[in-house]
This record gives C-alpha cells, sequence and structure tokens, in this order.
C-alpha cells in the first residue's frame, strides 16, 4: 500500500538557518504531493502542493521538488523565522481507488530559535 | 468564506462513555473525510462521505465508531463506547467534488477535535 515517511524531529534551528525536511514516498498510483503545516493551536493549513513528477511547490519562502526517480518530495527553505515553528506533515493523494485517502507522515516538529 | 470548523475543541470522557464528534465543512464541498491523529504519531484516515454516502470507511478502526452525515452538509463522528486507545486528535477535511475546480485534489482540514478518554 501507500506510505510516507518522513524524516522525526523535533528539529531545532537558528533564525536564519537552512531547513530541510526529508519526505519520501510509495505509491501505486501517481500521486499528488503535499506539505500541511499545523502552528500551534491551529489547524492544518496546506503550506504547498505538486501534482505531477518534477513540479515544484512553493509558498512562503518554502519550495519541494515531486523527484519521482528518487520518490521524495523534500522541504526547504533557506532562511527561516521564528514563526516558522511548527509541525510539518508531509503527505501524498494516490490516484484510482485510494483517490481521497491521504496518506500522512508522522509529522516532524520545527523549533526555530531567535 | 468559512473554513471547516469543529465541535468540541476538547473533549475529556471516562472510558466506557460516549463522545460526538461534529465537523461543518467548507459550505458547497461534497467531499467530507475524518482522520484521526494518535500519540504523535501519523495522521490516519478513516473515512470518506460523497454528499451523505460513505465512500470509503476503510480505515474505521471497529464498530465502536459510527459516522454520519445526514443531508449531505455536517457530519458527527460517535465513538461509544470509548476506550483509552480512542484519544488523540480527530481531523475533519473537506473538498469541492467537482473536477474542474482548482482545488478540486486539495483537502482543507478543520483544527482538530483533541480527545481525552480517561
Amino acid at each position: 500500500g501507500d506510505s510516507v515517511t518522513q524524516m522525526e524531529g523535533p528539529v531545532t534551528l537558528s533564525e536564519e538557518a537552512f531547513l530541510t525536511i526529508n519526505c519520501t514516498y510509495t505509491a501505486t498510483g501517481y500521486p499528488s504531493l503535499f506539505w500541511y503545516v499545523q502552528y500551534p493551536g491551529e489547524g492544518l493549513q496546506l503550506l504547498l502542493k505538486a501534482t505531477k513528477a518534477d513540479d515544484k511547490g512553493s509558498n512562503k519562502g518554502f519550495e519541494a521538488t515531486y523527484r519521482k526517480e528518487t520518490t521524495s518530495f523534500h522541504l526547504e527553505k533557506g532562511s527561516v523565522q521564528v514563526s516558522d515553528s511548527a509541525v510539518y506533515f508531509c503527505a501524498l493523494s494516490d490516484t484510482g481507488d485510494s483517490w481521497g485517502k491521504f496518506q500522512f507522515g508522522a509529522g516532524t516538529q520545527v523549533v526555530v530559535t531567535p | 468564506e468559512a473554513g471547516v470548523t469543529q465541535f468540541p475543541s476538547h473533549s475529556v470522557i471516562e472510558k466506557g462513555q460516549t463522545v460526538t464528534l461534529r465537523c461543518d465543512p467548507i459550505s458547497g464541498h461534497d467531499n467530507l473525510y475524518w482522520y484521526r491523529r494518535v500519540m504523535g504519531k501519523e495522521i490516519k484516515f478513516l473515512l470518506h462521505f460523497v454528499k451523505e454516502s460513505k465512500q470509503d470507511e476503510s480505515g474505521m478502526p471497529n464498530n465502536r465508531f459510527l459516522a454520519e452525515r445526514t443531508g449531505g452538509t455536517y457530519s458527527t463522528l460517535k465513538v461509544q463506547p470509548a476506550e483509552l486507545e480512542d484519544s488523540g486528535v480527530y481531523f475533519c477535511a473537506s473538498s469541492p467534488l467537482s473536477i474542474t475546480d482548482p482545488s478540486y485534489n486539495e483537502q482543507f482540514f478543520g483544527p482538530g477535535t483533541r480527545l481525552t478518554v480517561l
């Protein structure tokens, strides 16, 4: 079946540091890939998405490229801020019978210190 | 436009009691989903409604869980009787049905209901 694996946290960084959160997946169809973010006390928000191989999703300075050859969708940001402290979830939505059934990774907590 | 709302935000009950969670999707979204995150692990799919019909309930853990969506608008998820392992955060999400909608393959999540079973 489909699955998503992302690096464990917490990840602690200083402000303006470079952030990478690794995400790899297995899927039987042609999935769309997503990064969701959960800020403290809030719900899940879509951060970015990519629907086909080699697509790059970007938002709020974050980027992730859909790499089919390595089945990866790593999240990157060049210079983090304290306000980026949150839990980040990688997710996929496959085609076929699995459509609509999002598969999530376990989440990576990111803590950015001033 | 209002987002997905869930009620209550927190619920603390004792083992053996009944709890009902409610989700109001974004207006016009015919797809409605329930997910659960237990003990900081991955968020797991529970079930999917299309309008008032259950499209996929393969993630429902057992028959103590009952989801309904009468009239195809809001949905409820009842746990009866609750067990300790049911503790976690229950998320609801919704999405449009039309393939021509640019948000077709996205899901919009609510803030979640944190359920604690003592």
